[in-house]
Formats: C-alpha cells, structure tokens, sequence
C-alpha cells in the first residue's frame, strides 16, 4: 500500500465531457501535488497545494482545475480537454512544501490515473 | 533554468550484468538530487538521494555519487536483476519543486 490513492485508474473521455480526478493521502502530509505523465517527457508539475492552499500553478491550461478541500483530498477537475491531454496523472504528497530552502523532500506518488481523451 | 538530462532508453541488459544510468543537471547553486523508480503498473519510489557534493546515495545496490565538478548524479548497480526492470527518474530540488528527467526504461532480461 503506497499511502496516496489515485481513483479512477483508468479514465476515457471525450472532449466535451467533464470529469474529475480524485487523490487521497493517509500519510498526515500537508503538501500535495499534481504531475502529468507523458510518453518521453519529463514528468511535468501542474499544482502544489502546501495547507489547502495553492502554492504554484505551473501554467496550466484553465481546462484543467484543481481543489484541495482538506489536506488529505486532492482533486483535478476536467473539462474541454483536447487529445493531447492524454497522460498519466500521478498525485503525490510530501510532509511540507518549503520553497525558501531544501524543497519537499522525498514525495510519496499515487499509482497514477490514465487519462484518454478522444 | 533548472533541468535533468538523462540517457535515452530503454536499456536492455542480461541478468548480473553492470548498470550504468546517466543523469547530468543543469541548476544554480548546489540542489540536492534524487533517483526515483516506477515499477510497472506502479507509481514513482523514492530510491536514493544525496544532498551536497560528494555524498553517495545507495540503496537496493544502487549508488549514485552527487558530482559538482561534472554536475552528474550517475545511477550504478553491479549486478542487476530481472525484478530491477522499471522506469528509473533522476531528479533535483530549486526553489521548492522537484524537476524530473525524462526517464529511462530499464529492462532486465533472464
């Protein structure tokens, strides 16, 4: 058992849908993440929530929205994707976020939810 | 900007043979650098880190020597295993985030 919970595994969609991502953590951490996962590509980071609160948004597109409710629940909500969306969407934990010295440290990933967007 | 560099894979080695995984960083100042592992099916594992020049990370039988003068972070293992096939991250800290490399398959054949 990884600690962060990633639901659905597997999520197909067309492009008018909506959807959502869900990512659980039982590790009492108080930073979570949002990574997208494409073939050959560095993993790429989306969203930081540091204390429920939103610390970094890396320039994503607003099709893309995330909420983090509470420390343990992260959500990525999805809407008008396009076909290159498609990606592995790993969440991740860390104790803390420290953007001033040292970083997070080691982060604790989800198995990850496969996105198809048709 | 801050960036990884890691060989292209995959990597395709006959069991007990050496592993060498290369991994070079492009950053301001001295980040502390990481290797993670993706087990197929899996999400990415922590496998070492090392936080200052010099320092040797090692865990499993993997070791990676952080280098400043060749700002390399290389991943070795004497002699890999079947169970070692995965998808292998190198990875620095700046500034807070985690900036990874592009990844590289590993695939260890009996």
């Amino acid at each position: 058992e990884t600690g962060v919970t990633q639901t659905p595994r597997h999520l197909v969609m067309g492009m008018t849908n909506k959807k959502s991502l869900k990512c659980e953590q039982h590790l009492g951490h108080n930073a979570m993440y949002w990574y997208k996962q494409s073939a050959k590509k560095p993993l790429e980071l989306m969203f930081v929530y540091s204390l429920e609160e939103r610390v970094e948004n890396n320039s994503v597109p607003s099709r893309f929205s995330p909420e983090c409710p509470n420390s343990s629940h992260l959500f990525l909500h999805l809407h008008t994707l396009q076909p290159e969306d498609s990606a592995l969407y790993l969440c991740a934990s860390s104790r803390e976020f420290r953007a001033t010295s040292g970083g997070p440290g080691e982060l604790f990933f989800g198995e990850g939810s496969r996105l198809t967007v048709l | 900007g801050n960036s990884v560099t890691q060989m292209e894979g995959p990597v395709t080695l006959s069991e007990e043979a050496f592993l060498t995984i290369n991994c070079t960083y492009t950053a301001t100042g001295y980040p502390s650098l990481f290797w993670y592992v993706q087990y197929p099916g899996e999400g990415l594992q922590l496998l070492l880190k090392a936080t200052k020049a010099d320092d040797k990370g090692s865990n499993k039988g993997f070791e990676a020597t952080y280098r400043k003068e060749t700002t390399s972070f290389h991943l070795e293992k004497g002699s890999v295993q079947v169970s070692d096939s995965a998808v292998y991250f190198c990875a620095l800290i700046k500034g807070g985030k985690l900036i990874f490399g592009q990844g590289t398959e590993l695939s260890v054949k009996p």
